[in-house]
This record gives structure tokens, C-alpha cells and sequence, in this order.
């Protein structure tokens, strides 16, 4: 079955620099949330998007900005990087607002 | 807010023998709730929810977990583990339709090690 897919899988930056994350839903999932975990915590939501609109904000930073498009992929854009923004990103996608997510492997950011 | 806790950091059982990860949550409005399995260096995968219904789910990999309304309880259980059962695990919780949002909060995670 078709998975969630993000790229890219890794990616070192330095400060100050920009970085874009690209995430794929699953075929027909109309939902995408984004999520960060640091090294050993527990993911933290950042926003999320229905129907390419957003549907919920969470702890996301001024720095960063996200927006799904027509075709339901979706890219988070983070500027200024920070050293603390290294992370994991997790991108997941669902069939509606209120049904199980799905996860994609993540993209790993290392800011150095 | 809605909130999870996750008493236990590590949780250790030999093969064979039936495990349980404890599960704590709090939401204003019904829970729907999620458990999360991550495998080293891997995203999380789905095992189970709960959002209506019978008490008991069930879920992949022969989990299953006991929602307890009244003790705001959501206890992944399996009841023989296997050595590949050792992951990470994060119960996950979301307010329903009235509470507002979609975003899941996660807890603090477990560790489970299986040992031979």
C-alpha cells in the first residue's frame, strides 16, 4: 500500500540558511499535519491543513511557514535556521479531519 | 487542553509473557485515542484506536489496548511478547468533533525492550 513520502529524507543546512520539506500524502488522503521531534522527545505538532486550508496551528515558529497545494502535497519552509531546529520532521496524512494519521519516515534536519 | 501521560519511561518483559504500556489522558470533550509504535531511526506507525464503541480495540501485531472512561485509562496490551516487539511506543490523544482541532499530543513515550 502507497505511504506517505517525504523528501528530503536527510538534510544539513547551516545557520541562518533555508530549508523546504516536501511531504505526500497518501493517494485520496485529503488531511496533512506536520510534526517535529526532537532528539529523544515525543513529537510536536506544528499545523495542519484540510482541503489546502489550514486547519489547526500549533507550537510552529514565526521563522517557519507551511501550505498545501491542489494536488494535497504539502511543504513546510523554515528560514533563519536555528541550531535548535534540528529534528526530525514528521509529515502525516488522513482521510478526513478525524481519522487515524499516517505517518511518513520523516526528514531528518540537522542545523550546524 | 488535552493532555497524555505516560508513567512508565522503559518497560521490560521476557518473550512470552503478556506486556502492558500504561496510558493516562485528559481532553475536555470525548477522546479519541491512538496508539504509536517507532521503531529506531523509522516514523511512527499506526496500532490502534479508540474512538467509540467497544472498550476493548484491537490492533495490529496482536495489540490491543482497554479504554477505562472512568479511570481516563489507555493500556496497550499484548498478551505473549515477542523480541521484536522492542520499540518505542506513544499513546496519542485528540479532542473529538466538539473539542475543537485535529492535531494529536503525544506522551512522553515508552520504551519497550523484550528480552529472550
Amino acid at each position: 500500500a502507497a505511504g506517505v513520502i517525504q523528501s528530503p529524507r536527510h538534510l544539513i543546512k547551516e545557520k541562518r540558511e533555508t530549508a523546504t520539506l516536501k511531504c505526500y500524502p497518501i493517494p485520496r488522503h485529503d488531511t496533512v499535519y506536520w510534526y517535529q521531534q526532537g532528539p529523544g522527545q515525543d513529537p510536536q505538532f506544528l499545523i495542519s491543513f484540510y482541503e489546502k486550508m489550514q486547519s489547526d496551528k500549533g507550537s510552529i515558529p514565526d521563522r517557519f511557514s507551511a501550505q498545501q497545494f491542489s494536488d494535497y502535497h504539502s511543504e513546510l519552509n523554515m528560514s533563519s535556521l536555528e541550531l535548535g531546529d534540528s529534528a526530525l520532521y514528521f509529515c502525516a496524512s488522513s482521510s478526513g479531519l478525524y481519522n487515524e494519521q499516517f505517518f511518513g519516515p520523516g526528514t531528518r534536519l540537522t542545523v550546524l | 487542553a488535552q493532555s497524555v501521560a505516560q508513567p512508565e519511561d522503559q518497560v521490560n518483559v521476557a518473550e512470552g509473557n503478556p506486556l502492558t504500556v500504561k496510558c493516562t489522558y485528559s481532553v475536555s470533550g470525548n477522546p479519541y485515542l491512538f496508539w504509536y509504535v517507532q521503531y529506531p531511526n523509522r516514523g511512527l506507525q499506526f496500532l490502534l484506536k479508540y474512538i467509540t464503541g467497544d472498550n476493548l480495540v484491537k490492533g495490529s501485531y496482536g495489540f490491543e489496548a482497554e479504554f477505562n472512561k472512568s479511570q481516563t485509562s489507555f493500556h496497550l496490551k499484548k498478551p505473549s511478547a515477542l523480541v521484536s516487539d522492542s520499540a518505542l511506543y506513544f499513546c496519542a490523544v485528540r479532542d473529538g468533533p466538539t473539542g475543537g482541532g485535529n492535531k494529536l499530543t503525544f506522551g512522553t513515550g515508552t520504551q519497550l525492550k523484550v528480552e529472550l
